[in-house]
């Protein structure tokens, strides 16, 4: 069956402009999650979905990203106003449920660069 | 706040060799560990899962254990080859959130 896609898979926007990211999970998992993966960093939890809702958003890095989530599948990373140190590669997972021991499934990810 | 170390930073061994990849984690309340590959410019391949409740998980050439207690995990690769050459990934659940990933242990296996 199709793995966990993300579009686009490269992404060049200029500083200020806005971005929207796409995450299509595993068909049937009900969790999925957002990590961020700068050059030099390691990965960053940013956010995640159970269902279409997001119990804790502590994670985003500031309040300039939002995430929503739709009919319990896809979901889009929205940056408002962006910033060079926003590029990264964005990289999203689904799991069959958030609540047990299951694995995450990743997919190819988004490279975000910021000029 | 959960952390997650991996040693070595780097590896580079001649092909055949066995080796380790070593994970520490400093809070023991994890539900489960995932060890994964990261090929340059791609996303994470998982490898393996261990369960809290688990000590180890095998696949093919692969062995990854846990200790929950000491807050370690070990990744055995036998017989490297040089598709094996890549970033691992040592990655800790709490169950409340996403992973806690180490920084990486980048590996070059040498024809």
């Amino acid at each position: 069956g199709a793995g966990v896609s993300q579009s686009p898979s490269n992404k060049v926007t200029e500083k200020g402009k806005d971005v929207e990211l796409r995450c299509d999970p595993i068909s049937g998992h009900t969790a999925l999650y957002w990590y961020r993966q700068s050059l030099g960093q390691g990965l960053e939890f940013l956010i995640y979905f159970q269902g279409n809702s997001a119990p804790d958003k502590s994670g985003l890095p500031s309040d300039r990203f939002s995430a929503e989530r739709t009919g319990g599948s896809v979901s889009t990373l929205t940056i408002q106003r962006t910033q060079q140190e926003d590029s990264a590669v964005y990289l999203c997972a689904s799991s069959q449920t958030g609540t047990t021991s299951y694995e995450q499934y990743f997919g190819p990810g988004t490279r975000l660069t910021v000029t | 706040k959960q952390e997650v170390t991996q040693i070595p930073a780097a590896l580079s061994v001649p092909e055949g060799e066995n080796l380790v990849l070593n994970c520490s984690f400093t809070d023991s309340a994890i539900y489960n560990l995932q060890w994964f590959r990261q090929d340059p410019g791609k996303g994470l391949t998982s490898l393996l899962l261990i369960q809290s409740s688990q000590r180890e998980q095998t696949s093919g050439r692969l062995n990854a254990s846990l200790d929950k207690s000491s807050g370690r995990s070990t990744l055995y690769i036998a017989a490297s080859q040089p598709g094996d050459s890549a970033t691992y990934l040592c990655a800790v659940w709490g169950g409340a959130d996403g992973l806690t990933f180490g920084k990486g242990t980048h590996l070059i296996i040498q024809p």
